[in-house]
Parts: structure tokens; C-alpha cells; sequence
């Protein structure tokens, strides 16, 4: 099956510079890749998804890059805010349903002040 | 208001005393699933379903059982549940290629 790496699994960066979170996938074959944040004692929430005919997608101060040929796709977000801080977790679907979405392990991320 | 709901929220039982944690979605969705999050391991697929009757195994199944008689509810029953089990559960649903929309989470503790 699937198996989705990341990292890492722990990120401080100072407030106002750039965070970069980057997951592997196994599955050639996967081709919908979301991302969620989970806030402390919330549940996990689409932050932005990404397809496999498209190389790069932004919303804001988030986007992530797809390279299908090495089977990795990654999360960048400038300028951060406190209200960054949380935990992100990657995942990887063959389908853009809800069939087999198998997520990374999470990125805790903490922005410093 | 569009929203996926868990219940209980909270729960703490022995080991062996069965258990059935309900998710209920009103958004007409299709697809329905359940997670499990434990520290380091992220998010496990426990099972998911596509519609009603059609359940399948996702990749962490053993132990659970589910059920999809109607399409908004999507339970998740522990026969005999064991302390490995302690976690959190989250319950998700999506309509067809969208991504899933996940319930507030169920804190099982089994001891």
C-alpha cells in the first residue's frame, strides 16, 4: 500500500520567516495530495490540496510544489504568524474521494515570537 | 449549519466491555471513514465506506467493526476493546472527489 514519509516532525522558525515542510510518497499511482492543520485539541482541517497534473498551487501566504517524477510534494509558508503554530499533516490518495487517503506522521510547528 | 458530529466525545472503559462510537454527517455526503490519531503515527484509516452497505477496510481495521445502513450515519464498534486501542478517533466525510470534512474527535481510554 501507500506509504506516505515527513518531515520533519518537529519545525521552530522565528515569526515573520519561512516554514518548509516536505512528505515522500511511495504509490506512483497517488495523484490528490492535501494538507491539514490541526490546531490543539481540534480536529484536522484542509488548509490546501494540490492534483497531479498541476506542478505548484498558492493561496496566500501558503502553496505547495508537486514533483511527481521523485514522488514528493511540499508545504512552504512565508511570512508566519503565531497563529501558525500547530501540527500539519501531509497525505497521499489515488482518488480525489475519500477511498484510501493515507496522511504522514504530522510536522509539529512552532513559531517563535 | 453543515457539520459532522461524534458521540460520546469522551470515554473511558475496560477492556473486553463493548462499544459503539456514532458519527452522524448532514451534508448528504457519500464517503465516510474513520481515523484513528496516535502521537508519531499521524492518522491510520480504520475503515471507510462509499455509500450505503459499501464499507471497506482501510489500514488499520483489526479490532473494528462498522456499518452504513444510512447514508448520513457511519458507526464505529469496538466488540471487545483492548487497551491498544486507547486513542483518538476522528470521524470524516466527503462528497465524491472533495476532501473529507473531519468530525470534532472521539477520546477513547481503555484500560
Amino acid at each position: 500500500g501507500e506509504n506516505v514519509e515527513q518531515h520533519p516532525s518537529t519545525l521552530s522558525v522565528q515569526e515573520g520567516d519561512s516554514a518548509v515542510i516536505k512528505c515522500t510518497y511511495s504509490d506512483s499511482a497517488s495523484n490528490y495530495f492535501p494538507w491539514y492543520k490541526q490546531e490543539l485539541g481540534k480536529r484536522p482541517q484542509l488548509i490546501i490540496d494540490i492534483r497531479s497534473n498541476v506542478g505548484e498551487k498558492k493561496d496566500q501566504r501558503i502553496a505547495v510544489t508537486l514533483n511527481k517524477t521523485a514522488k514528493h510534494f511540499s508545504l512552504h509558508i512565508t511570512e508566519t504568524q503565531p497563529e501558525d503554530s500547530a501540527v500539519y499533516f501531509c497525505a497521499a490518495s489515488k482518488s480525489f474521494g475519500n477511498e484510501k487517503l493515507t496522511f504522514g506522521t504530522g510536522t509539529r510547528l512552532t513559531i517563535i515570537p | 449549519e453543515a457539520q459532522v458530529t461524534q458521540n460520546p466525545r469522551y470515554l473511558i472503559t475496560v477492556t473486553g466491555k463493548k462499544l459503539t462510537v456514532t458519527c452522524s454527517q448532514n451534508m448528504n455526503h457519500e464517503y465516510m471513514s474513520w481515523y484513528r490519531q496516535d502521537p508519531g503515527l499521524g492518522l491510520r484509516q480504520i475503515y471507510y465506506s462509499m455509500n450505503v452497505e459499501v464499507t471497506d477496510k482501510g489500514d488499520v481495521p483489526e479490532g473494528y467493526k462498522v456499518s452504513r445502513k444510512e447514508k448520513r450515519n457511519f458507526p464505529l464498534i469496538l466488540e471487545s476493546p483492548s487497551p491498544n486501542q486507547t486513542s483518538l478517533y476522528f470521524c470524516a466525510s466527503s462528497f465524491g472527489w472533495r476532501t473529507p470534512y473531519f468530525g470534532p474527535g472521539t477520546r477513547l481510554t481503555v484500560t
